[in-house]
């Protein structure tokens, strides 16, 4: 079973904010996610990574960017926070079908 | 275009009976089929998966049938436990590795 980690758990921040929301793992996994769900719907994936120095846009367009600098490590960042990023952002990580996940952080914008 | 559905967006079901979710896709480049449970305030926790060259796949109390022709999934816990209460992922992928979850289905199991 993977370990990932993400923080913080829980963030409210206010408009125009740039926020930063870490990811780590330490299974060694080249493939990395970042999702973003919202009560009674399903994941949406807004990032993914297959390696170091390799980042794609996922299937929902979002506003946040991401960078893969270790294997380790993969942060996401929003550069000014709005009330609409208000959500909770999944963090995951796979070897080949089966995606391993983190906790999630649950940000909400004021 | 929602391409994995669970149609029904909860479950209730007695402790000791059987629970059976229930998931449609529409693409037929899926090959396989994954099952995540989700608890409040936590991430999704992989439980079961199943390849498109597979019928059915057992796992303890949870078995996961896929029915190909009618692009149809079903995950069946038995007997179910209160603590089997979150709501319930179908997950597809193909090639790319990707996966495409459902809406989910919130299972409660009452003592």
């Amino acid at each position: 079973e993977a370990d990932i980690y993400q923080t913080p758990r829980y963030l409210v921040i206010g408009t125009g904010k740039k926020i930063t929301l870490e990811c780590s793992q330490t299974m060694g996994h080249d493939k990395m996610y970042w999702y973003q769900q919202d009560p009674g719907m399903e994941l949406h994936l807004i990032h993914y990574s297959y390696g170091v120095n390799s980042t794609e846009k996922g299937d929902l367009s979002s506003e946040s960017t991401v960078s893969r600098i270790r294997t380790e490590h993969f942060p996401l960042t929003l550069e000014s926070a709005r009330p609409s990023h208000t959500s909770q952002y999944l963090c995951a990580s796979s070897v080949s079908y089966e995606q391993y996940f983190g906790p999630g952080t649950r940000l909400t914008v004021t | 275009d929602q391409q994995v559905k669970q149609n029904s967006p909860s479950l209730s079901v007695q402790e000791g009976r059987i629970s059976i979710l229930n998931c449609d896709y529409t693409n037929s480049m899926f090959d396989y089929f994954l099952w995540y449970k989700k608890y409040p305030a936590e991430g999704p926790t992989f439980l079961i998966s199943i390849s498109s060259i597979k019928d059915k796949n057992e796992d303890g109390r949870f078995t996961v049938f896929l029915n190909k022709s009618a692009k149809h999934l079903s995950l069946h816990i038995v007997p179910s436990q209160p603590g089997d209460s979150a709501v319930y992922f179908c997950a597809a992928t193909s090639n790319t590795g990707k996966l495409i979850f459902g809406q989910g289905t919130t299972l409660q199991v009452k003592p």
